[in-house]
Parts: structure tokens; C-alpha cells; sequence
């Protein structure tokens, strides 16, 4: 069974970095890209964009591009999307999701985390 | 456009059959998959590549596209379908898109 297990719920300061992962199983996680999707609170589903983990290959939506990171760890089969300094617009539902092979939608999503900013 | 829109809500008497639309330039040419999301829970993909259901996903839910708009029509409404229901293509670019979604009320 595919699954993807979301760090948990995080509650963070303006201006402090994050990490927060996503943990692919039941598949081979190298051969799938994963996608970022951010919902802030009452709102509809924003792509954020997208990270192929067998190389590292990233695509970010132009309205994030340069305020956030997609990285990834083949090792242990995790993704991470992180912050170098937080904004209280970025208090959001993140979620990872799967995207099937050769096409654009997204077939597994993981749970969601919750970072909420504020001072 | 590079834009997806959906009317903001929706509603249907339990058991009657009931539309959802999705609207945008990009879906002549890119087809639209759709996702049902339920209060605190994730989404979840319901139709995928215009009319293909995921296994687990009731026959009653299906897809169809015509020109610049896209459908997703329920036929026998459950009260279960009642959540908000998003669609999703991508753009010339690769980008991928998501219209800003439907609620469903089911009544």
C-alpha cells in the first residue's frame, strides 16, 4: 500500500526557519515525483510545485519560487520542504502528495501538516 | 489564462444527480482530474485523465470535458459526497493548476 507520513504539527515565530518532511512508502520512492500542496486556512489547494527524488529535480510554481525549498533523502525515502524565514502568510496546511507517473494529477497524499506562524 | 475556476458552492437533493464545473483555457488542451476533500481530511483523487476512477472510488462518481470546461457529475448523490471538490489540470508551462473549488451540500 502506498503511504506518505507527514511530519508533525508545528508552531513557529516570523523570521525562524523549518523543515518539515514527507515519508514515502510502499512504492519506489525514486521513480515518483512528489508534490507540495499549500491550503491556508478556509481556502482552496495551491501547488507549490514539484521534486523528482531519484535526482533531485525540482519545479516550483512561480508564486513560491525563491520562498521555499523542495529537497529530498533517496536513502530513507523522504521529502522535505522547508523555510528559511517564516511569515505569519505562511500559517498554512502543507501537503505532500504523489504525482502518478507521466501525467499531472496527484494519485496518494499524505496527511498534512499544520505550521502555524505567529509571535 | 493559466486560471481554473469552479462555482464556489453547489447543492443536490440526496439522490438526485448533481455537476460540478470547472472552467479554463488549458483544459483544451490538458485534461482535468478531480479531487474530493472532506472536513479535516485530506484530499482524495476521485477522477483522474478526464473519466478513469481510482480503484475504491464508487461508479457513481464520473468525469467528462467539453472544450475550455470540464465536469465532474455524481449520479445518486449519497450524503457521504457532500465535501468540497477540487479540480486540477496544468498550464502550457507544466505548472500544475487547481481551480478554487466546489461545496458540495448534499440536502
Amino acid at each position: 500500500e502506498v503511504q506518505l507520513g507527514q511530519s508533525g504539527v508545528e508552531v513557529k515565530k516570523p523570521g525562524e526557519s523549518l523543515k518539515i518532511s514527507c515519508k514515502g512508502s510502499g512504492y519506489t520512492f525514486t521513480s515518483y515525483w512528489i508534490g507540495w500542496v499549500r491550503q491556508m486556512p478556509g481556502k482552496g489547494l495551491e501547488w507549490m510545485g514539484i521534486i523528482y527524488p531519484g535526482d533531485s529535480d525540482t519545479r516550483y510554481s512561480p508564486s513560491f519560487q525563491g520562498q521555499v525549498t523542495f529537497s529530498a533523502d533517496k536513502s530513507i525515502s523522504t521529502a522535505y520542504l522547508q523555510w528559511s524565514s517564516l511569515k505569519a502568510s505562511d500559517t498554512a496546511m502543507y501537503y505532500c502528495a504523489r504525482q502518478a507517473g507521466g501525467s499531472h494529477y496527484f494519485d496518494n497524499w499524505g496527511q498534512g501538516t499544520l505550521v502555524t506562524v505567529s509571535s | 489564462s493559466s486560471e481554473l475556476t469552479q462555482d464556489p458552492a453547489v447543492s443536490v437533493a440526496l439522490g438526485q444527480t448533481v455537476r460540478i464545473t470547472c472552467q479554463g483555457d488549458s483544459l483544451r488542451s490538458f485534461s482535468a482530474s478531480w479531487y474530493q476533500q472532506k472536513p479535516g481530511q485530506a484530499p482524495v483523487l476521485v477522477i483522474y485523465d478526464r473519466n478513469n476512477r481510482p480503484s475504491g472510488i464508487p461508479d457513481r462518481f464520473s468525469g467528462s470535458s467539453s472544450g475550455n470546461t470540464a465536469s465532474l457529475t455524481i449520479t445518486g448523490a449519497q450524503a457521504e459526497d457532500e465535501a468540497d471538490y477540487f479540480c486540477n489540470s496544468r498550464d502550457s508551462s507544466g505548472y500544475r493548476l487547481f481551480a478554487g473549488g466546489t461545496k458540495l451540500t448534499v440536502l
